[in-house]
């Protein structure tokens, strides 16, 4: 067990619809990172907040948004959901801004039907 | 930007074998890290390297921060049915805002035959 916490940890929505998925990262880490992994692919960067504050942006689409909380959870949304965005999203922590050695949750998996 | 080219894409071994694999990237790194990944679950940190020249162990585990700082290795000896899984690669080129994050190999697939 990593210490990060992710829920759902499956979701099947249809087409157009909007998604929230949830990540609580490890007890005192202050960065959250989340990233997308489609079928057999490697993992896709798409955001990093460190303390509340968004640090660096990868390949996150304009219908993607995320935030961090002032208790350090993080929240990624999804909307206007296509059958493409189907993929295991995936949230990280790590007691730093830097992302060396950061910790990865299980997942969640986004079915878009 | 900066890539990573992780080979083998995937190895179909005998238990017991040793395996291999390795990342090179297009510039130097600072840090290499090597993850494992188990079907439906997220990756976890295997080893970490912060020197170059630096090999490190962990079980059976061993990786070693290349020379040039370009590229890093990973050697599983005498494989077991709990080490197939996808074995990532990651490199962090520094601390700097522009180069702190990781870039990610594709990853290595490892699978045993029966």
């Amino acid at each position: 067990d990593s210490g990060v916490t992710q829920t759902p940890k499956h979701l099947i929505t249809a087409t157009g619809q909007r998604v929230t998925l949830r990540c609580s990262p490890r007890s005192g880490d202050l960065s959250v990172y989340w990233y997308q992994q489609s079928l057999d692919q490697g993992l896709q960067f798409l955001i990093h907040y460190y303390n509340g504050e968004e640090r660096a942006k990868g390949n996150i689409l304009e219908r993607f948004s995320a935030q961090q909380f002032p208790d350090l959870h993080s929240e990624l949304n999804l909307s206007s959901l296509e059958l493409g965005d189907s993929a295991l999203y995936f949230c990280a922590s790590s007691p730093r801004r830097e992302s060396t050695e950061a910790f990865f949750g299980q997942g969640t998996r986004l079915t878009v039907v | 930007g900066q890539q990573l080219n992780q080979s083998p894409q995937s190895m179909f071994i005998q238990e017991g074998e040793d395996v291999s694999m390795n990342c090179t990237s297009s510039s130097i790194f600072n840090t290499w890290l090597w993850y494992k990944q188990d079907p439906g679950e997220g990756p976890v940190l295997l080893i970490a390297l912060y020197k170059a020249g630096e090999l490190t162990s962990n079980g059976r585990l061993t990786a070693q921060f290349g020379i040039t700082r370009k590229d890093s290795f990973l050697n599983i000896s005498a494989s077991i049915p709990s080490d197939v899984g996808i074995y990532f690669c990651a490199g962090q080129g520094g601390l700097m805002d522009s180069n702190y994050q990781l870039i990610w190999g594709a990853g290595t697939k490892l699978i045993i035959k029966p």
